[in-house]
C-alpha cells in the first residue's frame, strides 16, 4: 500500500518563510506531478499548486512548489496569519490507481 | 464559472446505502471526469474513484470496488455516488471533485464541491 509522508506540523512567524515536505515512492513520485491543497478547517480545500510548480490564477506567488526524485515541497514566503491551515500534497499513484494524498501538515502562524 | 452542487447531509444506519448527487455547471461536462474524495472527521483525504463525463465509465480504487457505484446523467450534467453496506467508519464528508488531466499522471483536482456529510450510526 502506497504512502505519502508529510510532517504533522510546521510553524513560523509572520513574514517568515516555511517549507512543507512531501515524500513518497516510485509508484507515485516516479511518474506523477505533484499538487498541493490548502484547507482551512471547516472549509472546502483550495488548489494551491499543480504540475509540481504551477499556480492557478489567484494564488499569490508567495506560494511555490518543487519536486525532485521521490520528494517534493511547498514553500510559503512572507507568512501571513491567514495562511494558518492544513496543507496536503497529492499525486497520482499507480498502485492505488487514483490520487494519493499525504496525511496533511498543520501550519501554525505564531 | 465552474460550480459543483452536492445534495444535503445524510444520516444512515449501518448496513444501508447512501446516494449523493453532484450537479455540475460552468464547463463542458463531457471534457472532464468527476472524482469522489472523502474526509473522515479530523482526518485527511481518501480518493474513492472517478467517472468520465463523456463515456461514463467508472473507475474505483480497490478498497471500494465492491461497495461503490458511480453513475452520470448527461441530460443534467449530474454525477451520482452510491456507497453500499455502510459501516461506522464510513462517516465522513464526501466531496465530488472535478479532475483536470491530460493523463493520469498529471491529474489534479481543480474544483471541489462543498461536501456532503454522511453519518453512519449503528
Amino acid at each position: 500500500q502506497s504512502v505519502v509522508t508529510q510532517p504533522l506540523s510546521v510553524s513560523g512567524t509572520p513574514g517568515q518563510r516555511v517549507i512543507i515536505s512531501c515524500s513518497g515512492s516510485s509508484s507515485n513520485f516516479g511518474t506523477s506531478t505533484l499538487n498541493w491543497y490548502q484547507q482551512v478547517p471547516g472549509t472546502t480545500p483550495k488548489l494551491l499548486i499543480y504540475g509540481n510548480n504551477q499556480r492557478p490564477s489567484g494564488v499569490p506567488d508567495r506560494f511555490s512548489g518543487s519536486k525532485s526524485g521521490t520528494s517534493g515541497s511547498l514553500a510559503i514566503s512572507g507568512l501571513q496569519s491567514d495562511d494558518e491551515a492544513n496543507y496536503y500534497c497529492a499525486m497520482w499513484d499507480d498502485n492505488l490507481n487514483g490520487l494519493l494524498f499525504g496525511g496533511g501538515t498543520k501550519l501554525t502562524v505564531l | 464559472q465552474v460550480r459543483l452542487v452536492q445534495s444535503g447531509a445524510e444520516v444512515k444506519k449501518a448496513g444501508s446505502s447512501v446516494r449523493v448527487s453532484c450537479k455540475t455547471s460552468g464547463y463542458k461536462f463531457s471534457n472532464s471526469s468527476i472524482s469522489w474524495v472523502r474526509q473522515a472527521p479530523g482526518q485527511g483525504f481518501e480518493f474513492m474513484g472517478w467517472i468520465n463525463g463523456h463515456i461514463g465509465n467508472p473507475n474505483y480504487v480497490q478498497r471500494f470496488q465492491d461497495r461503490l457505484t458511480l453513475t452520470i446523467d448527461k441530460s443534467t450534467n449530474t454525477v451520482y455516488m452510491e456507497l453500499r453496506n455502510l459501516r461506522s467508519d464510513d462517516t465522513a464528508m464526501y466531496y465530488c471533485a472535478k479532475l483536470d488531466s491530460k493523463d493520469f499522471w498529471t491529474a489534479f483536482v481543480d474544483y471541489w464541491g462543498p461536501g456532503t456529510m454522511v453519518t453512519v450510526s449503528s
